[in-house]
Formats: structure tokens, C-alpha cells, sequence
């Protein structure tokens, strides 16, 4: 079946480093994708998304790319903070889906 | 916050027993999705709500039901317990006018079935 997977399941980056979270999904209709993040015992938390007729979209701190062509997705997270450990998901959707399929999440520790 | 409410916010059951979890969308959003995460995993979807209607639906038995209110609220019940069903159970609201659109999730529910 359609799945989005991540290539790393735990990232450790230094304060004030970028940080690059990877994700790899199989669903060629895929139309619209998130990156959510998710502390310890909360919701997943809408960062930013991205929809498929663009490459690449900023927000504050991160920028999402996606690759079409190799069905590639990634977070960069600038100047990394320890506000920002927590474990980040990938999600996406076809046009005019119903659900987001999300992959297993990547662990992103921040070191003092 | 995403203004998108849970409650209870722990519950423990026995295996067999029923649950009901409860979800108050955020304010002007007409779509409510269901996920259920187990530990270590991404959230995977239950089922959506939109104008009381279901409106897609994963893979999980019936004995996963739903139902959404005019107000938008929503609710989850799940019958016959089975100790797999331990997850967190989270809801996503949304605002449906066409296409697709961004989903809100809540803290959601944990549920521990004895």
C-alpha cells in the first residue's frame, strides 16, 4: 500500500546548528503535505506545509522542500534551539482526500 | 493551542468494556478526523466526520464507530475492547470548502485497556 516513510529515525544536532529532517513517500497522487511536531504527551503541532505545484515554502526558522521526481520531502530547521526536541512527523494527502497518511517520525535531540 | 479540545485525557479499561471519547472541533471548522497513535508510531486514521455524515474511513473494525453533532463536536466509541487498543487517540478538525485543507489536532486521549 501507499506509505510515507522517514529515512532517519533519530537525529542529535548541536544548538544552534540547521537541522535537515528526510522523508520518503510512495503515493505518486499525493497533493498536499505537512510536517508536524510533536512533544511529549501533546498533539501533533502544525509547522508547515506545502502543497505539490511548489518546491519550496518558508516560514519562521524553517523552510520545507519537496522533490517530486524522487517523491522526497524534508524539513531544515535554522539555528535549531532546545525548543525544537520533540519528534517531527511528515503527513500526506492526495487531492481532495480525506486523511493524511503519516510516516514513523524522527527524534530530533538538541545538545547544549 | 489549536483551540481544538479532548476530554478525558487519560481513561483506563478492562478488555471487553466500551469507551467513548470526545472532541470539540476548533471554532468554524466543519470536519473532524480520528487518529489512533501507539507508542513509538505516526498516528493512523480512523475515520473523518463531515456535516454529521462519515466521510472516509482506514482500516479498523466497526466496532470503531462514530458520531459528529450540529455544533461539530464529535465523538469516538469503541466496543469490545482489546488490549491493542491502547493508543492515544487524537482528533484533527478542519475546514472543508473545497480540496484539502489543513488539520488541527487536539492533546489527545490515552487510553490504557487492561
Amino acid at each position: 500500500g501507499e506509505s510515507v516513510g522517514l529515512h532517519l529515525p533519530t537525529l542529535s544536532v548541536q544548538e544552534g546548528d540547521n537541522s535537515i529532517i528526510n522523508c520518503a513517500y510512495s503515493n505518486s497522487a499525493s497533493d498536499y503535505f505537512i510536517w508536524y511536531k510533536q512533544e511529549s504527551g501533546k498533539g501533533p503541532q502544525f509547522i508547515i506545509d506545502i502543497r505539490s505545484n511548489m518546491d519550496k515554502r518558508q516560514g519562521q526558522r524553517v523552510t520545507v522542500l519537496l522533490n517530486k521526481t524522487v517523491k522526497h520531502l524534508s524539513l531544515q530547521i535554522a539555528a535549531t534551539q532546545p525548543g525544537d526536541s520533540a519528534v517531527y512527523f511528515c503527513a500526506e494527502t492526495p487531492l481532495y482526500g480525506q486523511n493524511f497518511v503519516f510516516g514513523p517520525g524522527t527524534r530530533l535531540s538538541v545538545l547544549p | 493551542e489549536t483551540g481544538v479540545t479532548q476530554s478525558p485525557t487519560h481513561l483506563i479499561k478492562t478488555r471487553g468494556q466500551q469507551v467513548t471519547l470526545r472532541c470539540s472541533s476548533q471554532s468554524g471548522h466543519n470536519t473532524v478526523s480520528w487518529y489512533q497513535q501507539a507508542l513509538g508510531q505516526g498516528p493512523q486514521f480512523i475515520f473523518q466526520y463531515y456535516r454529521e455524515e462519515e466521510n472516509g474511513r482506514g482500516n479498523f473494525p466497526p466496532r470503531f464507530s462514530g458520531l459528529q453533532f450540529p455544533n461539530y463536536s464529535s465523538e469516538l466509541n469503541v466496543n469490545a475492547l482489546e488490549l491493542d487498543d491502547s493508543a492515544l487517540y487524537l482528533c484533527a478538525s478542519s475546514l472543508v470548502a473545497g480540496g484539502v485543507e489543513t488539520q488541527y489536532f487536539g492533546p489527545g486521549t490515552r487510553l490504557l485497556v487492561l
